[in-house]
Parts: structure tokens; sequence; C-alpha cells
């Protein structure tokens, strides 16, 4: 089934210590996104990637990065995880930058202690 | 920031009744969409209407859009138990997309 695979769906992680979140999308879209959810703020865009090769800063990109090699794979680093950024983490992607709707990943829950 | 925020913040109703869920937003949109996420799964597209449209129909959802008002409304008529689900609001001006805090609906059986 085409979509979009997220992974690790949950993870428990140390302050201080180094996370990539993987995301992987079947349906050779051309953007794909990062967001993250938290209670009572909806959802935030964190990086995105209009293309293959090209990334750029969301709403709140401070702490993240993101690389896009290929088309179909967008990971989030964590470079040196800080309790709030526990969250949940969503990739999505669409046809073209712009285009909506996208389609969403099912998340990896993080907690960072 | 958000852009929109979604009204009430949690809804509770019976089964066959009709649930409706309100979005206002501060700047100028090109469209505005409403998803729908069940627990623990990520979010799933509803219904797009753009900004030069008022009113929008798919199945049982009905979408309105007042752009002097700032504001949408989603309708979800004759609602079932797996209805149950937060719905987000979302609008895109200029390819900037942002999302509402969310309705939490709860639909009795």
């Amino acid at each position: 089934i085409a979509g979009i695979t997220q992974a690790p769906t949950s993870q428990i992680l140390a302050a201080g210590r180094r996370m990539t979140l993987r995301c992987t999308q079947d349906m050779r879209h051309n953007a794909m996104y990062w967001y993250r959810q938290d209670l009572g703020l909806g959802l935030r865009l964190i990086h995105y990637s209009n293309t293959a090769g090209t990334t750029g800063k969301g709403e709140v990109p401070d702490g993240y990065s993101v690389s896009r090699a290929n088309t179909d794979d967008f990971p989030l680093t964590l470079a040196s995880a800080v309790p709030s950024q526990t969250s949940v983490y969503f990739c999505a992607s669409s046809p073209t930058w712009g285009v909506v709707p996208q389609h969403f990943g099912d998340g990896t829950r993080l907690s960072i202690l | 920031s958000q852009q929109g925020e979604e009204d009430p913040q949690a809804l509770s109703i019976q089964e066959g009744e009709n649930a409706t869920m309100n979005c206002s937003y501060k700047t100028s949109i090109n469209n505005l969409q409403w998803y729908r996420q069940n627990s623990g799964r990520g979010l799933v597209h509803l219904i797009l209407i753009r900004s030069n449209e008022r009113e929008k129909h798919s199945g049982r959802l009905r979408v309105t859009l007042d752009t002097s008002k700032k504001s949408s409304s989603l309708l979800i008529t004759a609602s079932r138990a797996a209805d149950t689900a937060s719905y987000f609001c979302a609008t895109d001006n200029n390819n900037d997309m942002r999302f509402g805090a969310g309705t939490r609906l709860t639909v009795k059986p």
C-alpha cells in the first residue's frame, strides 16, 4: 500500500543524545515535510524539502536538521536532544511544493528525559 | 504561530446527531483544508475549499467558508461512532500552511 512510513513508532531518549527519525515515501512525491504536534498547539512545521537535494526551514527549526539525498527519504535529526523536544513527530508529503493535500505518516512519539 | 483556531476544543454528541466545528483564521488565504486524525494515527485529508468558494460537500461532510469573517465551518451530518476523532483546519497562504489546535469530537453510540 502506497504511503509514508515512519520509524521508530516511539522512542524514549536521554537528554543530550543524538536521534534520527526516519521517513520514507513511495508515492514519488517531490515535497516532504516534518511537523511536531504538541497538545493545544496543533501541528507546527519544522523543516521541509521542495525536491531532492533542497531543504528549507519551517516555523520551529531550531535544534533539528534534515537532509534529502533522494526523493523517497527525508530523515529528521536531533543533534543533542532536550526535554522540550518531547513531542509527536509527523512526516508528510505532497506531489509538489504548495500542492495540497498533504499525506501523513502515523508519527513517531518521542520522549526526552 | 497558529493561523487557524478551532472551536469548540471538544465536542461530545450522540450517534445520529450533527456535529459542527468552526475554524477562524487571521490572514488572507488561498485555500482552507480540513483534516481528521484518529487516535495514534496521522492526519487524513477530508476536504479542501478554495478562497473563491463558499460551500463544498463531500458525502456527509459540508464545509463553508466566509472570507469576510475569516472563518470556516465543518458540518458532519448523521454522525457515527466511527467519526470519533480530532478534526483540524489548515490554512494555506502562498504555500505557508498552518494548522489549528483541533476539535476533539466524541460520538457516543
